[in-house]
C-alpha cells in the first residue's frame, strides 16, 4: 500500500526551461509535505515544505504547490539548471504521529541537459 | 562543521553475520533515524529513537536492532535474521522541526 506516489520515475528537462514533478498521496490525515533532493551516493537534503493550510510556498527558483482535494503536489524548479539533476523524494508527515515519521515516494530522476 | 557522519561507507556481510552500521551526528539533535533504500523505491523507516535510551520500530524493523546509549551515535546492527540485507542505508536527525531531516552519506550493504 504505497501512500505516497511519484507515478514519472524520470524525467528530462532542457536548460532554462521549467521542471514539474509530481507527488500524489492518498492518506487523508497527512498535513505537511516536504520535498528532498538526492545525488548518487549521498544522502537526501531538504529543499522545500508545505502545511496543509497552504496551498503555496515559495523558495527561490523553488516551488511548491498543493492540491488538498485532489491529494497532489508539484514541485517547479524555474528556471531549471544542469546541477538540479539528482532524484527527487517527495514525503508526508502526519496521520496523528509526532515523532517525524516520513513517509516517501518512490523518486524522480531529474535530468537537466545543457 | 556540523554534520551527520555514516561509516563505512560499503560493507560486506557474510551469511549469518551480523554487521553494525556507524551513525554519528554532532547537531545536538534529539532524533535519529534509520531508512533503507531498495532500487526504485523509497525510503522505508526501520527503526527511530527521539531521545537517548529510547527507541521504537519503523515499518521495516525486522531483523534489525538499534542502540541509543549517546545523544550523538544511533548504531544499527543488521542480524542473520534480516534475509535480504543487500540496501542503501541512510541514517538522519532531526531537531526541533522533525519532519526537516539531515541525513548522513548512506552506507551500501552488500552480501558476499
Amino acid at each position: 500500500d504505497q501512500q505516497v506516489k511519484q507515478n514519472s520515475p524520470s524525467l528530462s528537462v532542457q536548460e532554462g526551461r521549467i521542471s514539474i514533478l509530481n507527488c500524489d498521496y492518498t492518506n487523508s490525515m497527512f498535513d505537511y509535505f516536504l520535498w528532498y533532493k538526492k545525488y548518487p551516493a549521498e544522502g537526501p537534503t531538504f529543499l522545500i515544505s508545505i502545511s496543509s493550510i497552504k496551498d503555496k510556498n515559495e523558495d527561490g527558483r523553488f516551488t511548491v504547490f498543493l492540491n488538498k482535494s485532489a491529494k497532489h503536489l508539484s514541485l517547479h524548479i524555474v528556471p531549471s539548471q544542469p546541477g538540479d539533476s539528482a532524484v527527487y523524494f517527495c514525503a508526508a508527515s502526519g496521520g496523528g504521529t509526532s515523532y517525524g515519521k516520513l513517509t516517501f515516494g518512490q523518486g524522480t530522476i531529474l535530468t537537466v541537459h545543457p | 562543521d556540523g554534520g551527520i557522519t555514516q561509516s563505512p561507507k560499503y560493507l560486506f556481510r557474510k551469511e549469518g553475520q551480523n554487521v553494525t552500521l556507524s551513525c554519528e551526528q554532532n547537531l545536538n539533535h534529539d532524533a535519529m533515524y534509520w531508512y533503507r533504500q531498495d532500487p526504485g523505491q523509497g525510503l522505508r523507516l526501520i527503526y527511530y529513537s527521539q531521545i537517548v535510551n529510547d527507541f521504537q520500530k519503523g515499518d521495516i524493523a525486522e531483523g534489525y536492532s538499534v542502540s541509543r546509549e549517546k545523544k550523538e551515535s544511533f548504531p544499527l546492527t543488521v542480524t542473520s535474521a534480516q534475509k535480504n540485507p543487500t540496501a542503501f542505508y541512510l541514517c538522519a536527525s532531526a531537531g526541533t522541526y522533525k519532519e526537516t531531516q539531515y541525513f548522513g552519506p548512506g552506507t551500501r550493504l552488500l552480501v558476499l
